[in-house]
């Protein structure tokens, strides 16, 4: 199976703190996605990306959210002020839509203190 | 009212059970996932599928689009497929999860 990889694996950070999720795709994948999952709830989607640009985000991905793709290659999660709630692990994932299939990388742990 | 339901959310099993996760939705869907996510916390994709029936080696997912249920089946269980098993349901770009189906197998 193709893998996705997130760094950091664990980020430990203070409120109010800026935090950058990386994750780097599968090469000719298109289609990205952020989830979170705080512990011991469920998994919740955060964004949709695709070309560029944001295709879908909830309610969740507010202004103090943002994606981007800086280089072509990776994949950022961006967190502008972090929050105690923020404290979650947030995975991100590839689809390939021609095999209809769906990676997930391994996700990285965020704690705010 | 939950727009992904998974029952049950609890399950045991000897070892060479028959397993079955069912998943309801009450949104229109494009695609549905089912997902493994083991102790650890990495998640697997295991099935994506719109229509009818997929296997993969042990695992058979089907799918109902009238009905807006799907299931999961394990056939000949065994202990390493002990993990937590989730339905998402794909609604045009976003993903909507249920809550997980906790599977444990026992020796």
């Amino acid at each position: 199976e193709p893998e996705v990889t997130q760094t950091p694996s664990h980020q430990v950070t203070q409120m109010g703190q800026e935090v950058i999720l990386r994750c780097v795709p599968i090469s000719n994948h298109l289609y990205f996605y952020w989830y979170r999952q705080i512990l011991g709830q469920k998994v919740e989607f955060l964004v949709s990306f695709y070309n560029n640009e944001i295709s879908e985000k909830s309610e969740i991905f507010d202004d103090q959210f943002s994606v981007e793709r800086p280089d072509g290659s990776n994949f950022t999660l961006k967190i502008r002020s972090t929050k105690l709630e923020d404290s979650a692990m947030y995975f991100c994932a590839m689809e390939d839509r021609e095999a209809y299939e769906q990676y997930f990388g391994p996700g990285t742990r965020l704690t705010v203190t | 009212k939950n727009e992904v339901e998974q029952s049950p959310q609890n399950l045991t099993a000897q070892e060479g059970e028959f397993i079955t996760i069912n998943c309801s939705y009450s949104v229109g869907i494009s695609a549905l996932h089912w997902l493994q996510q083991h102790p650890g916390g990495g998640i697997v994709s295991l099935f994506m599928l719109s229509s009818g029936k997929k296997k993969h080696g042990r695992l058979i997912a089907t799918i109902n689009i009238q009905e807006k249920h799907s299931s999961l089946h394990i056939t000949a269980s065994h202990p390493r497929d002990s993990a937590v098993y989730i339905c998402a349901v794909k609604d045009t770009d976003k993903l909507i999860f249920g809550t997980g189906t906790r599977l444990q197998v026992f020796p």
